[in-house]
């Protein structure tokens, strides 16, 4: 692994299903983040991570979760999906947050939610 | 309220120059990012301003007015391989990004 890994790459869902995004990253990042990206408008953050053990809400986070429980892995839970959750989904890392880095992103995942 | 304004689409020709602008409002500021991102692709880093002036980096420069709250992305001798969305980004008081649309540039031959 280098960088970043998102899984799956695409994933068509119904709707009310329970779907998670997995994210992994293996540069020992502190901070990590999901974004929704959708045309005409700017990558929008879900939720974010500081440090393991730490999460916060981004500008969207209604209908999703997300956890922490390792450095590496940062997984994005959609309990019961709705077709408003069709997007992009990238997540990122950087080194640390309270300062501004660099954020390195995942390939992402395109959703589909019919 | 945060907002970061940046032209939906721009078209120029291979081996020239083009100027891509961005404006941002936010609470607190902590620099501008520039990201640069092929379709179907996720978003590569490209600079990061914080002080007022011009930031050169081989065929990509980016400049910084704190005072007017505005940016450029100068990219010269343009080559095909360009051909993408440039999304801006400024650090908020948290250091959260605030992103752009993004604008698109088309390379013509």
């Amino acid at each position: 692994i280098a960088g970043i890994t998102q899984a799956p790459t695409s994933q068509i869902l119904a709707a009310g299903r329970r779907m998670t995004l997995r994210c992994t990253q293996d540069m020992r990042h502190n901070a990590m983040y999901w974004y929704r990206q959708d045309l005409g408008l700017g990558l929008r953050l879900i939720h974010y991570s500081n440090t393991a053990g730490t999460t916060g809400k981004g500008e969207v986070p209604d209908g999703y979760s997300v956890s922490r429980a390792n450095t590496d892995d940062f997984p994005l839970t959609l309990a019961s999906a709705v077709p408003s959750q069709t997007s992009v989904y990238f997540c990122a890392s950087s080194a640390t947050s309270g300062s501004p880095n660099e954020q390195f992103f995942g390939p992402g995942t395109r959703l589909t939610v019919l | 309220g945060q907002n970061i304004d940046q032209p939906t689409e721009m078209t120029a020709t291979e081996g020239a120059i083009v100027q891509i602008n961005c404006t941002y409002q936010t609470s607190g500021f902590n620099g501008l990012f520039w990201y640069q991102q092929h379709a179907g692709e996720a978003p590569t880093f490209l600079s990061y301003n914080v002080l007022d002036g011009l930031e050169e980096k081989g065929r990509f420069s980016s400049f910084l007015s704190r005072s007017k709250g505005y940016s450029y992305l100068l990219l010269k001798e343009l080559q095909m391989k360009d051909s993408a969305s440039f999304l801006c980004a400024a650090a908020d008081s948290n250091y959260q990004l605030i992103w752009g649309a993004g604008t698109k540039l088309i390379i013509k031959p």
